[in-house]
């Protein structure tokens, strides 16, 4: 079945570094990708997506392109800040809104000062 | 945008009662929602699929005497966890679907079970 593998955490970075969270897949057919955010506490938010390939999704200086050759999606930012700390989860879906969400385990970013 | 709310946001429980939690789509319609969990530092488990005016669909594994859903309108969908025990502590995450692929998420509820 579908599925989705996420590099493991913790990551801790210095603020202004650069990030990379790795992301990859197993799909039937041409799914949707997408990096969710949580932060301490909170529910889930739609940081970025991508719904084909070779498109690029993007939000708050974060960016993922939708690799199918290596059917990749991975995720990175140029500087992160101490804000950026929360737990990143990568994750495929059908066409449909009715379709299942598949999500990674989960990467947990903390950000020192 | 779309918003998902979800209600009560926390709650804490005797062991043997039942608790409701529900989750709303406040400006839109979703003739599917979703129910996850998710233990601490861990990701989201699909507990079941939620369709208006039909029954859930279940995930391998998750009971569905013990974990009542009920899809009463295309802005409402309910989860009871019935007869909780400790290890029915959890955080519960309801999605809405929206348009095409998009899901909009609810904040969760904390669920502690004394």
């Amino acid at each position: 079945g579908d599925s989705v593998t996420q590099m493991e955490g913790p990551v801790t970075l210095s603020e202004e570094a650069f990030l990379t969270i790795n992301c990859t897949y197993t799909a039937t057919g041409y799914p949707s990708l997408f990096w969710y955010v949580q932060y301490p506490g909170e529910g889930l938010q739609l940081l970025l997506k991508a719904t084909k390939a070779d498109d690029k999704g993007s939000n708050k200086g974060f960016e993922a392109t939708y690799r199918k050759e290596t059917t990749s999606f991975h995720l990175e930012k140029g500087s992160v800040q101490v804000s950026d700390s929360a737990v990143y989860f990568c994750a495929l879906t059908g066409y449909s809104s009715a379709s299942k969400i598949i999500f990674g385990s989960g990467t947990r970013l903390s950000i020192r000062p | 945008g779309a918003v998902v709310s979800q209600h009560p946001s926390w709650v804490i429980c005797k062991s043997g009662t039942s608790v409701k939690i529900e989750c709303r789509s406040l400006d839109f319609q979703a003739t599917t929602m979703f129910w996850y969990r998710q233990f601490p530092k861990q990701s989201l488990m699909l507990m079941a699929t939620s369709n208006e005016g039909s029954k859930a669909t279940y995930e391998q594994g998750v009971e569905k005497d013990k974990f009542l859903i009920n899809h009463a309108s295309l802005t409402l969908s309910t989860l009871t966890v019935t007869s909780a025990h400790p290890e029915d502590s959890s955080f519960y995450i309801c999605s809405a679907g929206g348009v095409k692929d998009t899901q909009y998420f609810g904040p969760g509820t904390r669920l502690t079970v004394l």
